[in-house]
Order: structure tokens, then sequence, then C-alpha cells
């Protein structure tokens, strides 16, 4: 199985909102809707934000949202704020695996 | 709640065999079916998911790493375990467990407890 492809950055300035894509194939995003986002700031554990494409785990900001069409699911944060600067990665179920994205660093200006 | 805390050697020599143990507080590693996980991620790189086990003991792995991967659980304990045999310095990375949000009645495929990471490093 491969990993999910992601783009390496993306950035925003505070206030404004940075959508990032996560491409896979119809074995995995394509073929499930159980795909998931993670937020991970530098020397931590990375952090559950979306899960089941769109759904929000209790306790994550609304300023988070997910999405999907075809073989490419995206996140999505609004009103960037400084501490969303992190590395994201998603992450899907392929039949009875898993695999995660690339990574995408997250910068705010 | 539910808090995960691996434990094990942080250096490990070539050829031999990575064990880590995840250690399961404020809950039942038996208790709400859940799955529960390991995910690597070597230094300056993405995540990798290794495999899983349900508490009944059933697995699955990275097709990738399938031949040298063991995950087992001990109720008793309230820990699951890995065990990565024949280790190469592309080994070399942090070590995760996490449960897995999905049950035998509801699958969700995703991560929503992690614990704090273990680095562990393969050299002579």
């Amino acid at each position: 199985q491969s990993a999910l492809t992601q783009p390496p950055s993306a950035s925003g300035s505070p206030g404004q909102s940075v959508t990032i894509s996560c491409t896979g194939t119809s074995s995995d995003v394509g073929g499930y809707n159980y795909v998931s986002w993670y937020q991970q700031h530098p020397g931590k554990a990375p952090k559950l934000m979306i899960y089941e494409v769109s759904k929000r785990p209790s306790g994550v900001p609304d300023r988070f949202s997910g999405s999907k069409s075809g073989n490419t699911a995206s996140l999505t944060v609004s009103g960037l704020q400084a501490e969303d600067e992190a590395d994201y990665y998603c992450s899907s179920y392929a039949g009875s695996n898993e695999v995660f994205g690339t990574g995408t660093k997250v910068t705010v200006l | 709640q539910v808090q995960l805390q691996e434990s094990g050697p942080g250096l490990v020599k070539p050829s031999e065999t990575l064990s880590l143990t995840c250690t399961v507080s404020g809950g039942s590693v038996s208790s709400g079916s859940y799955y529960w996980s390991w995910i690597r991620q070597p230094p300056g790189k993405g995540l990798e998911w290794i495999g899983y086990i349900y508490y009944s003991g059933s697995t699955n792995y990275n097709p990738s790493l399938k031949s040298r991967v063991t995950i087992s659980v001990d109720t008793s304990k309230n820990q699951f375990s890995l065990k990565l045999s024949s280790v190469t310095a592309a080994d070399t990375a942090v070590y995760y467990c996490a449960r897995d949000m999905t049950t035998v009645t509801n699958w969700v495929w995703a991560f929503d407890i992690w614990g704090q990471g273990t680095m562990v490093t393969v050299s002579s």
C-alpha cells in the first residue's frame, strides 16, 4: 500500500483559510468514508481533528472541517490562528489496513 | 480518561528484535471492544501504521512489515506489545501506541488516543 499524497506545505495569514488535499485511490480514500485527519506539533503525538471524512471529535474547534470528492479528501482550516501552525496528516481505511498521508506543514504567516 | 504509555529499550542492535509495550491506564484493553494499534514515525518523516490487535488476540499488519511484526495483548496486565524482528537502521523511529475508535459493531478507523511516543534507535 502506498502513502496517500499530500502537498508538502501550505500557508496562510491569521484569519484566512487554508485547505490541504489528500489524494489516494479507489482502494482507500475513494472506496470508504473512513478518512481522518491529525494535527501534530513538533515533538508531540498526533491529535485527531477529523474522522469519518467530516466529523469533529469533542473539543476540536469548528474552524476545522473535512470533505471528500472521489479519491481526494480535504481538510480546511478557517480563521487561521497561530496555534494552527503544525504538521497535518490524513489517514484512510484501505480494506483491513490503514494508510497515512505524506504530511503537510501548515505555516501561519 | 484512558491514557497510553509506551515503554521499552531506546537502543536496539541491527538484526535483533525490537520489543515495546503499551500500558493502558484509566480503562481496560478489553473493554469497549476497541482495536489497539502501533504506529511509527522516522525522524523528520511521516507516520506509518504498523498493525493492530483486538483484545481477543486477532491481528492485522501492514503488508510491508508483516513478515517481521508480531503484536500481542496481555489483558491481565492491561497491556499490548510490539515485536519487530531483524531490525535495520530504517526501523529507527518514534513508536506510538494508539487506540482505534473502531469496534466490532462500529467502524470508524481513526486513532483517538495516542501515547506520547518512544524513540527507538537501531545502531551497533
